[in-house]
Protein backbone atom coordinates (compact mmCIF):
# COMPACT_ATOMS: atom_id res chain seq x y z
CA UNK A 1 0.00 0.00 0.00
CA UNK A 2 1.12 3.65 0.29
CA UNK A 3 3.45 5.08 2.62
CA UNK A 4 5.50 7.60 3.41
CA UNK A 5 8.86 7.78 5.35
CA UNK A 6 10.48 10.96 6.73
CA UNK A 7 13.57 11.58 8.26
CA UNK A 8 13.71 10.36 11.91
CA UNK A 9 14.00 13.17 14.83
CA UNK A 10 14.52 15.04 16.57
CA UNK A 11 16.22 18.02 14.68
CA UNK A 12 17.78 20.36 16.95
CA UNK A 13 19.01 23.98 15.03
CA UNK A 14 20.31 27.27 15.89
CA UNK A 15 18.08 30.00 14.76
CA UNK A 16 18.77 31.39 11.32
CA UNK A 17 20.30 27.48 10.30
CA UNK A 18 18.82 26.02 6.75
CA UNK A 19 16.29 23.81 7.74
CA UNK A 20 15.94 20.27 5.49
CA UNK A 21 13.23 17.87 6.11
CA UNK A 22 13.29 14.54 4.10
CA UNK A 23 10.10 12.83 2.88
CA UNK A 24 10.23 10.30 0.32
CA UNK A 25 6.77 8.02 -0.74
CA UNK A 26 5.39 4.99 -2.34
CA UNK A 27 1.68 5.15 -4.18
CA UNK A 28 0.65 3.61 -6.93
CA UNK A 29 -0.99 6.55 -8.93
CA UNK A 30 -0.11 10.31 -8.56
CA UNK A 31 -1.26 11.52 -5.01
CA UNK A 32 -0.88 14.86 -3.78
CA UNK A 33 1.68 15.65 -1.10
CA UNK A 34 1.27 17.69 1.97
CA UNK A 35 3.60 18.84 4.91
CA UNK A 36 1.03 19.97 8.26
CA UNK A 37 2.79 21.32 11.24
CA UNK A 38 2.02 20.47 14.95
CA UNK A 39 3.00 23.40 17.15
CA UNK A 40 3.02 22.20 21.10
CA UNK A 41 -0.82 21.46 22.23
CA UNK A 42 -2.55 21.82 19.38
CA UNK A 43 -3.90 20.22 16.27
CA UNK A 44 -2.15 19.74 13.19
CA UNK A 45 -2.38 22.51 10.09
CA UNK A 46 -1.29 22.58 6.38
CA UNK A 47 1.47 23.93 6.04
CA UNK A 48 1.74 23.49 2.45
CA UNK A 49 0.91 21.08 -0.40
CA UNK A 50 1.46 20.40 -4.43
CA UNK A 51 -0.58 18.07 -6.25
CA UNK A 52 1.55 17.49 -9.46
CA UNK A 53 5.15 16.72 -10.24
CA UNK A 54 7.13 19.66 -10.26
CA UNK A 55 5.06 21.55 -8.20
CA UNK A 56 6.66 23.92 -5.57
CA UNK A 57 4.49 24.48 -2.15
CA UNK A 58 5.67 27.10 -0.32
CA UNK A 59 3.88 28.83 2.95
CA UNK A 60 5.69 30.69 5.44
CA UNK A 61 9.15 30.37 4.02
CA UNK A 62 8.74 27.00 3.93
CA UNK A 63 9.12 25.18 0.15
CA UNK A 64 8.74 22.10 -1.18
CA UNK A 65 8.77 20.60 -4.49
CA UNK A 66 7.02 17.32 -5.90
CA UNK A 67 9.63 14.83 -7.38
CA UNK A 68 8.07 12.17 -9.53
CA UNK A 69 11.80 10.66 -10.45
CA UNK A 70 12.77 10.51 -7.07
CA UNK A 71 9.50 10.39 -5.83
CA UNK A 72 10.45 13.22 -2.94
CA UNK A 73 9.01 15.89 -1.23
CA UNK A 74 11.81 17.17 1.09
CA UNK A 75 10.74 20.29 3.35
CA UNK A 76 13.24 22.91 3.23
CA UNK A 77 13.56 26.68 4.77
CA UNK A 78 16.23 29.13 4.44
CA UNK A 79 16.35 30.75 8.09
CA UNK A 80 14.32 28.96 10.61
CA UNK A 81 13.57 30.72 14.06
CA UNK A 82 11.92 30.10 17.35
CA UNK A 83 8.74 29.96 16.89
CA UNK A 84 8.94 27.22 14.15
CA UNK A 85 9.50 24.59 16.46
CA UNK A 86 7.26 22.21 16.19
CA UNK A 87 6.58 18.44 14.87
CA UNK A 88 6.40 18.14 11.03
CA UNK A 89 4.07 15.53 9.42
CA UNK A 90 4.87 14.85 5.81
CA UNK A 91 1.26 13.06 3.90
CA UNK A 92 0.17 12.05 0.70
CA UNK A 93 -3.42 11.53 -0.27
CA UNK A 94 -4.93 8.53 -0.86
CA UNK A 95 -8.23 9.54 -2.09
CA UNK A 96 -10.30 10.76 0.83
CA UNK A 97 -7.47 9.69 3.09
CA UNK A 98 -4.06 10.89 4.03
CA UNK A 99 -1.20 8.60 4.66
CA UNK A 100 0.90 10.44 7.47
CA UNK A 101 4.93 9.49 7.87
CA UNK A 102 5.37 9.29 11.51
CA UNK A 103 6.50 12.87 11.83
CA UNK A 104 10.09 14.85 12.65
CA UNK A 105 10.45 17.26 15.81
CA UNK A 106 12.43 20.51 15.32
CA UNK A 107 13.56 22.60 18.05
CA UNK A 108 15.15 26.06 17.23
CA UNK A 109 17.44 27.34 19.78
CA UNK A 110 17.89 31.01 20.10
CA UNK B 1 -15.38 31.11 13.65
CA UNK B 2 -13.48 28.07 15.77
CA UNK B 3 -11.80 25.02 14.41
CA UNK B 4 -12.56 21.58 15.33
CA UNK B 5 -13.45 21.22 18.78
CA UNK B 6 -12.21 17.46 20.16
CA UNK B 7 -12.96 16.70 23.76
CA UNK B 8 -12.17 15.53 26.21
CA UNK B 9 -8.43 16.40 25.53
CA UNK B 10 -6.97 14.05 28.11
CA UNK B 11 -8.71 10.87 29.24
CA UNK B 12 -7.69 7.62 31.48
CA UNK B 13 -9.63 4.75 31.86
CA UNK B 14 -9.09 1.67 33.31
CA UNK B 15 -8.87 -1.72 31.41
CA UNK B 16 -12.36 -2.86 29.92
CA UNK B 17 -13.45 0.55 30.68
CA UNK B 18 -15.26 2.48 27.59
CA UNK B 19 -14.05 5.76 26.16
CA UNK B 20 -16.01 8.31 24.41
CA UNK B 21 -14.33 10.69 21.84
CA UNK B 22 -16.13 14.04 20.85
CA UNK B 23 -15.30 15.75 17.58
CA UNK B 24 -17.27 18.84 16.23
CA UNK B 25 -16.35 19.75 13.23
CA UNK B 26 -15.70 23.13 11.31
CA UNK B 27 -18.52 25.08 10.85
CA UNK B 28 -20.01 24.26 7.11
CA UNK B 29 -18.00 21.01 7.03
CA UNK B 30 -20.38 18.01 6.53
CA UNK B 31 -17.14 15.73 6.32
CA UNK B 32 -15.48 14.16 9.81
CA UNK B 33 -12.39 11.76 9.77
CA UNK B 34 -10.63 9.78 12.73
CA UNK B 35 -7.17 9.24 12.85
CA UNK B 36 -5.25 7.64 15.88
CA UNK B 37 -1.27 8.35 16.67
CA UNK B 38 0.26 5.51 18.48
CA UNK B 39 3.40 5.84 20.34
CA UNK B 40 6.53 6.85 17.86
CA UNK B 41 4.14 6.66 14.90
CA UNK B 42 2.44 8.61 12.26
CA UNK B 43 -1.01 9.35 12.04
CA UNK B 44 -3.16 6.15 10.77
CA UNK B 45 -6.62 6.58 9.10
CA UNK B 46 -9.29 5.14 10.99
CA UNK B 47 -12.69 6.03 9.73
CA UNK B 48 -14.26 8.82 7.29
CA UNK B 49 -17.83 9.99 7.86
CA UNK B 50 -20.54 12.32 6.42
CA UNK B 51 -23.50 12.87 8.67
CA UNK B 52 -25.73 10.04 9.60
CA UNK B 53 -23.39 7.94 7.05
CA UNK B 54 -19.91 5.89 7.55
CA UNK B 55 -18.42 6.43 4.39
CA UNK B 56 -15.02 4.41 5.10
CA UNK B 57 -14.31 2.70 8.31
CA UNK B 58 -11.62 0.55 6.55
CA UNK B 59 -9.12 1.40 9.16
CA UNK B 60 -11.10 0.94 12.03
CA UNK B 61 -10.15 -2.21 14.21
CA UNK B 62 -13.10 -4.76 14.17
CA UNK B 63 -13.91 -5.29 17.28
CA UNK B 64 -14.55 -2.68 20.13
CA UNK B 65 -14.64 0.39 17.93
CA UNK B 66 -17.32 2.23 16.72
CA UNK B 67 -17.82 5.66 15.70
CA UNK B 68 -21.17 7.74 14.18
CA UNK B 69 -21.60 11.37 13.54
CA UNK B 70 -25.73 11.97 14.35
CA UNK B 71 -27.30 14.45 12.11
CA UNK B 72 -27.11 16.59 15.04
CA UNK B 73 -24.46 16.77 18.05
CA UNK B 74 -20.48 16.06 17.40
CA UNK B 75 -19.14 12.76 15.94
CA UNK B 76 -18.37 10.55 18.27
CA UNK B 77 -15.50 7.41 18.71
CA UNK B 78 -16.71 4.77 20.79
CA UNK B 79 -14.05 2.04 22.33
CA UNK B 80 -15.45 -0.67 24.38
CA UNK B 81 -13.74 -2.90 27.06
CA UNK B 82 -10.24 -0.82 26.05
CA UNK B 83 -6.85 -2.18 26.69
CA UNK B 84 -3.50 -0.77 27.35
CA UNK B 85 -2.83 -0.96 23.14
CA UNK B 86 -5.71 1.91 22.98
CA UNK B 87 -3.86 4.05 24.36
CA UNK B 88 -2.92 6.71 21.88
CA UNK B 89 -3.69 10.30 21.09
CA UNK B 90 -6.78 10.36 18.59
CA UNK B 91 -7.15 13.08 16.17
CA UNK B 92 -10.26 14.21 14.36
CA UNK B 93 -10.26 16.40 10.95
CA UNK B 94 -12.94 17.86 9.13
CA UNK B 95 -13.69 19.06 5.34
CA UNK B 96 -16.30 20.84 3.60
CA UNK B 97 -16.90 17.48 1.20
CA UNK B 98 -15.47 16.88 -2.34
CA UNK B 99 -14.60 19.77 -3.47
CA UNK B 100 -12.07 20.34 -0.04
CA UNK B 101 -11.18 16.97 -0.89
CA UNK B 102 -7.46 16.14 1.32
CA UNK B 103 -7.57 19.63 3.13
CA UNK B 104 -8.45 18.36 6.13
CA UNK B 105 -8.82 21.11 9.51
CA UNK B 106 -7.32 18.81 12.33
CA UNK B 107 -8.15 19.31 16.00
CA UNK B 108 -5.93 19.39 18.63
CA UNK B 109 -6.64 15.67 19.38
CA UNK B 110 -7.69 14.03 22.74
CA UNK B 111 -4.94 11.51 24.31
CA UNK B 112 -6.39 8.32 26.06
CA UNK B 113 -4.05 6.69 28.77
CA UNK B 114 -5.28 3.44 29.77
CA UNK B 115 -4.28 1.83 33.07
Amino acid sequence: GDSVTQMEGPVTLSEEAFLTINCTYTATGYPSLFWYVQYPGEGLQLLLKATKADDKGSNKGFEATYRKETTSFHLEKGSVQVSDSAVYFCALGDGEKLVFGKGTKLTVNP
Amino acid sequence: NAGVMQNPRHLVRRRGQEARLRCSPMKGHSHVYWYRQLPEEGLKFMVYLQKENIIDESGMPKERFSAEFPKEGPSILRIQQVVRGDSAAYFCASSPGLAGANVLTFGAGSRLTVL
